[in-house]
This record gives C-alpha cells, structure tokens and sequence, in this order.
C-alpha cells in the first residue's frame, strides 16, 4: 500500500506568512509524528499524536507552531508568522502501534524556505 | 533527557570495502533501543537496523552490524562490501523503552560517500 504521504513537497514563504504543511499517514496507523530537520542537523522531535489521547506537543519550538490530527487520520502542521529560523525540512512518520516493536514509516517530508 | 552524538559529519569510504560510523549517547535508563537510519536525498528515513539494550547480541542485517558496548554507551554501525547505493546522511537514534510513545532521539548525522 502507499505510504506516509507529505505535501506540499517543497513550500517558499515570505517571512511573516502561515504556512500549512500537510501528512497522510499509512492507513490503519494509530501513531503520527512531526520532527523537524534544519540544514545539516539532525531530526528534532515536535509533536506526537496517538489515537485518542491527547498529543505530546512537548517538542514545539514555540506557540507560532500548532499542529491537528483530524479524524485519527491526516494531519496538518501549521507555522504562524513565519520567521527565516523556520527554515528546515519537516517530516511526518507513522507507526501501526504505540511501542519501540512498532516501527516509525516516514515520509520524504515538506522543505519549508523562509524569505 | 537523552542525547545522541554523532562525531563524524562526514566520511568517504571506497565501494566495496568496509566503513565504521561512531555514535555515542548518553541516558540514565536502564532499557532503551537504538536505532540507525539511512537518509538518501529522497530525505525519506529508512531504518536500517535496531538493537535492543537488554541484549548482548550484536544485531546484524546483511550488510549492516552494530557495535553495541552498552557500558561505554556507544553503538557503531559497520556496513561491509560498500555499494554506491549505500550513499546518504546516517542517523543513529535512541528511544526509550517506557513513556514517549515512539519517540526517536536523533544524533546530528554522518554524510557518508561511496566512492567507484
């Protein structure tokens, strides 16, 4: 079947602009992730969502980033106001399951550029 | 909290020979897994092999073993009979056994060149 699916690819903003990156999961995962990976670094975790519970937002840099699961389902990371810092590539991963026996299925992820 | 290091930024390595890459972490748990993921410039993260910490035995996967030395908190990877295909950003990661659903803790990556 298709895997995670992430859009837009790759998404040029002004500085200042909100910014809605968007993730289709596999379908049938329970668990959804957003990490966010700026230039040369490492991934940075930023939100988790399982089922019904409500998400661990622990990771987000500040209150310009929201994100929502919609349905258990897709999910839509939002970025207010955007600043040249925002600048990265933002990837989205599902799992089927909450655990470490259940492995991460990320997507090719958003390159988001701030100018 | 957990971090991972990733002390190469960048190694080259000739095809079909042998390449190590380091990684350190540093936790206060007790169970955890790591983790090593390849990253092609499709940027899409492939795992390429995991290792439970309550276990001795190296996990190995074809071409790919680790180097797990719990008492040291290190956990290297070793990719033999390098292949051009093997070319990417490698990331270890560390995750806890308990609480934070999947959550991943990544090093900073190593740039890995295969070279004809």
């Amino acid at each position: 079947g298709a895997g995670v699916s992430q859009s837009p690819s790759n998404k040029v903003t002004e500085k200042g602009k909100d910014v809605e990156l968007r993730c289709d999961p596999i379908s049938g995962h329970t668990a959804l992730y957003w990490y966010r990976q700026s230039l040369g670094q490492g991934l940075e975790f930023l939100i988790y969502f399982q089922g019904n519970s409500a998400p661990d937002k622990s990771g987000l840099p500040s209150d310009r980033f929201s994100a929502e699961r919609t349905g258990g389902s897709v999910s839509t990371l939002t970025i207010q106001r955007t600043q040249q810092e925002d600048s990265a590539v933002y990837l989205c991963a599902s799992s089927l399951a909450w655990g470490p026996n259940s492995p991460l299925h990320f997507g090719n992820g958003t390159r988001l550029t701030v100018t | 909290a957990q971090t991972v290091t990733q002390s190469q930024p960048e190694m080259s390595v000739q095809e079909a020979e042998t390449v190590t890459l380091s990684c350190t972490y540093d936790t206060s748990e007790s169970n955890y897994y790591l983790f090593w993921y390849k990253q092609p410039p499709s940027r899409q993260m492939i795992l390429v092999i995991r290792q439970e910490a309550y276990k001795q035995q190296n996990a190995t996967e074809n071409r790919f073993s680790v180097n797990f030395q719990k008492a040291a908190k290190s956990f290297s990877l070793k990719i033999s009979d390098s292949q051009l295909g093997d070319t990417a950003m490698y990331f270890c990661a560390f995750m806890k056994q308990q609480g934070a659903g999947n959550m991943l803790t990544f090093g900073g990556g190593t740039r890995l060149m295969v070279k004809p």
